[in-house]
């Protein structure tokens, strides 16, 4: 049972670059997140999605951007890589609405040198 | 300005004990709170959560608490084992607020000692 599945696990960039972190899932939710976790700070939010073709900002969307084109994926952009976005990035999912589980995938792990 | 606190970065507690985490909210349209786990490597998962219709939720050796006047909630588990040991999020949502996530504590690192 996959869940959510995100890749890659760990990627170093240079400064100015720009890469596509993966994440689909394979439970049918309609809801999907990005959450940034810097060392010593909790989860915070990027982006969200509540359905193909919708997104929306969340708490720290500056320097990402994102796509649902389907209801199983949602990339995660990061365009000219700072050495600010060194964190690790967590996608999550949900079927939606308060009271239904957000599953979170296993992690990746970005540094920007 | 964290919307949620969870103020101790670390607990320690002997196994067979008692572990009590406490979490502090300052939002008081939150209204619905949650607990994950997360182990190193991982992502987190969920523990237990609660309405605020609620003041208590009890599964298995997990029960959450909330204490809406005070803003306040908090984990116990009862007794404490080894693969306790894990970093524990808070986690707050405002079901009015949209489908924009939880907020969430900086953690607290809970090490079960034998």
């Amino acid at each position: 049972n996959a869940g959510v599945t995100q890749t890659p696990k760990f990627r170093i960039l240079k400064i100015g670059q720009s890469m596509t972190l993966q994440c689909t899932q394979d439970m049918n939710h309609n809801y999907m997140y990005w959450y940034r976790q810097d060392p010593g700070m909790g989860l915070k939010l990027i982006y969200y999605s509540v359905g193909a073709g919708i997104t929306d900002k969340g708490e720290v969307p500056n320097g990402y951007n994102v796509s649902r084109s389907t209801t199983e994926d949602f990339p995660l952009r990061l365009e000219l890589a700072a050495p600010s976005q060194t964190s690790v990035y967590f996608c999550a999912s949900s079927r939606g609405g308060l009271g239904n589980t957000i599953y979170f995938g296993e992690g990746s792990w970005l540094t920007v040198v | 300005d964290q919307q949620v606190k969870q103020n101790s970065p670390s607990l320690s507690v002997q196994e067979g004990r008692i572990s009590i985490l406490n979490c502090d909210y300052t939002n008081s349209m939150f209204d619905y709170f949650l607990w994950y786990k997360k182990y190193p490597a991982e992502g987190p998962t969920f523990l237990i959560s609660i309405s605020s219709i609620k003041d208590k939720n009890e599964d298995g050796r997990f029960t959450v608490f909330l204490n809406k006047s005070a803003k306040h909630l908090s984990l116990h588990i009862v007794p404490s084992q080894p693969g306790d040991s894990a970093v524990y999020f808070c986690a707050a949502a405002d079901s009015g607020g949209g489908a924009d996530g939880l907020t969430f504590g900086k953690g607290t690192h809970l090490i079960i000692q034998p």
